[in-house]
C-alpha cells in the first residue's frame, strides 16, 4: 500500500542551526511534492512545491530536495529561529491526481 | 474573501445528532477539499470538489457523511447520527486548480468537532 513517512519524533534544535526533516514514500509515483507548516489550532500553510523533474528548490531560508530514486524529500530550515517552531507536513500528488496525500508531520522545536 | 473561512470554529454535539460544517473558499478557487485531522494525526482526505461536482468522494468514511457545494463556492459537510469516533478537526482547503494541477492549497482554520 502507499505510504508517506515522516519522523514522528520531535526535532529539537538550537537557534541558528539547520533543521533537516525527511519525507519518505513507498509505492507511489508523485508528480509533485509539497511542504506545509502547521501551527497548533491552525490549518496547514503552504510553503514550497517541487516537481518530480526538479532536484532542489529554495525559498528564503527554506530548501527542499526531491530524489525520486531514493523516494525521499529533505526539507531544510537554515539559520533556524524560535518562530520556526511548528509541525511540518509533506504531501504528494500523483500525475493527473486530484488530491494531496499527507504525511503525519514532524514537530520542530527551535530553542533560543 | 481573503482566506478560507470555516464555521463554526468549535462544535460540541451529542452522539446521534446531525451536524453541518461550512466552508467558504477563496473567491475564484475552483477546487475545494475536505480533510479530517484527529488528535496528533496527519490529514485524512474526505472529498474533492471541482466546481459543484465531486469527482472524488473516496475518503468519506461512511454513508453518514455527505457534502455539497453550491455556486462553485460555499461547501457544506454534513455528518448524520454522529458517533464519538467522528470527533476530530475538519479542515477545508481550496486551490486554483484541480486534477493534475500544481498549486498549493489554502486551508481554513478548521472546525473542531467533539461528540459527547
Amino acid at each position: 500500500s502507499q505510504k508517506i513517512e515522516q519522523n514522528s519524533e520531535a526535532l529539537n534544535i538550537q537557534e541558528g542551526k539547520t533543521a533537516t526533516l525527511t519525507c519518505n514514500y513507498t509505492n507511489y509515483s508523485p508528480a509533485y511534492l509539497q511542504w506545509y507548516r502547521q501551527d497548533p489550532g491552525r490549518g496547514p500553510v503552504f510553503l514550497l512545491l517541487i516537481r518530480e523533474n526538479e532536484k532542489e528548490k529554495r525559498k528564503e531560508r527554506l530548501k527542499v530536495t526531491f530524489d525520486t530514486t531514493l523516494k525521499q524529500s529533505l526539507f531544510h530550515i537554515t539559520a533556524s529561529q524560535p518562530a520556526d517552531s511548528a509541525t511540518y507536513l509533506c504531501a504528494l500528488i500523483k500525475a493527473a491526481g486530484n488530491k494531496l496525500t499527507f504525511g503525519g508531520g514532524t514537530r520542530v522545536l527551535v530553542k533560543p | 474573501g481573503a482566506g478560507v473561512s470555516q464555521s463554526p470554529s468549535n462544535k460540541v454535539t451529542e452522539k446521534g445528532k446531525d451536524v453541518e460544517l461550512r466552508c467558504d473558499p477563496i473567491s475564484g478557487h475552483t477546487a475545494l477539499y475536505w480533510y479530517r485531522q484527529s488528535l496528533g494525526q496527519g490529514l485524512e482526505f474526505l472529498i474533492y470538489f471541482q466546481g459543484n461536482s465531486a469527482p472524488d468522494k473516496s475518503g468519506l468514511p461512511s454513508d453518514r457523511f455527505s457534502a455539497e457545494r453550491t455556486g462553485g463556492s460555499v461547501s457544506t459537510l454534513t455528518i448524520q447520527r454522529t458517533q464519538q469516533e467522528d470527533s476530530a478537526v475538519y479542515l477545508c482547503a481550496s486551490s486554483l486548480g484541480g486534477q493534475g494541477a500544481s498549486y498549493g492549497y489554502t486551508f481554513g482554520s478548521g472546525t473542531r468537532l467533539t461528540v459527547v
